[in-house]
């Protein structure tokens, strides 16, 4: 399957104050990448598609403005949190899917501890 | 309104017998299964799928069934190895054409014990 990896794995930053978080596919040009978040012992819940070029489709009770998503190139989207609330803290985890295909192949997951 | 549905929290099994994880649907218009494993910490590897013009898929340990007419479908793993404690994760999907979403269950822990 593709090979999808995320940075930073791990950060902390302070209530306030706002985190970027990029999802690279390494090995072929996805054509959508969706982000998602998963709070501990629950389901992976889609926040977004993001497509390269356009602007990101939010689900439904996401604010866009909040949760900021850039896919400039076809192999990098970033997911910006802004004005980081304790309660955004949760695990991230960002997806790539080529064109045509049902398959997600999901990258490492970046854990966010918002203080 | 949970689309997909894993009623089975957690499941311990004994190693070398038979894993069975169960999960059920709602929507009907969806046309793909997908079961994901997740480690802690890490994102969920994909493991197999079936289409809804199937009803069984199987590739090597892992064999998943599709009951289109009970909403239902399981993944069966055989011989269940310690190393397949995970939580596992059913998902379904709509074809959209350039754009498929998944819509996941609540997962199921499983525990492979010696």
């Amino acid at each position: 399957g593709a090979v999808v990896s995320q940075h930073p794995s791990w950060v902390i930053c302070k209530s306030g104050t706002s985190v970027k978080i990029e999802c690279r596919s390494l090995d072929f040009q996805a054509t959508t990448m969706f982000w998602y978040r998963q709070f501990p012992k629950q389901s992976l819940m889609l926040m977004a598609t993001s497509n390269e070029g356009s602007k990101a489709t939010y689900e439904q009770g996401v604010e866009k403005d909040k949760f900021l998503i850039n896919h400039a190139s076809l192999t990098l989207s970033t997911l910006t949190v802004t004005s980081a609330h304790p309660e955004d803290s949760s695990f991230y985890i960002c997806s790539e899917q080529l064109a045509g295909a049902y398959e997600q192949y999901f990258g490492p997951g970046t854990r966010l501890t918002v203080t | 309104d949970q689309q997909v549905k894993q009623n089975s929290p957690s499941l311990s099994v004994q190693e070398g017998r038979i894993s069975i994880l169960n999960c059920d649907y709602t929507n009907s218009m969806f046309d793909y299964f997908l079961w994901y494993k997740k480690y802690p910490a890490e994102g969920p590897t994909f493991l197999i799928s079936i289409s809804s013009i199937k009803d069984k898929n199987e590739d090597g340990r892992f064999t998943v069934f599709l009951n289109k007419s009970a909403k239902h479908l399981s993944l069966h793993i055989v011989p269940s190895q310690p190393g397949d404690s995970a939580v596992y994760f059913c998902a379904a999907s709509v074809f959209r054409g350039t754009a498929s979403k998944l819509t996941f269950g609540t997962g199921t822990r499983l525990q492979v014990t010696l």
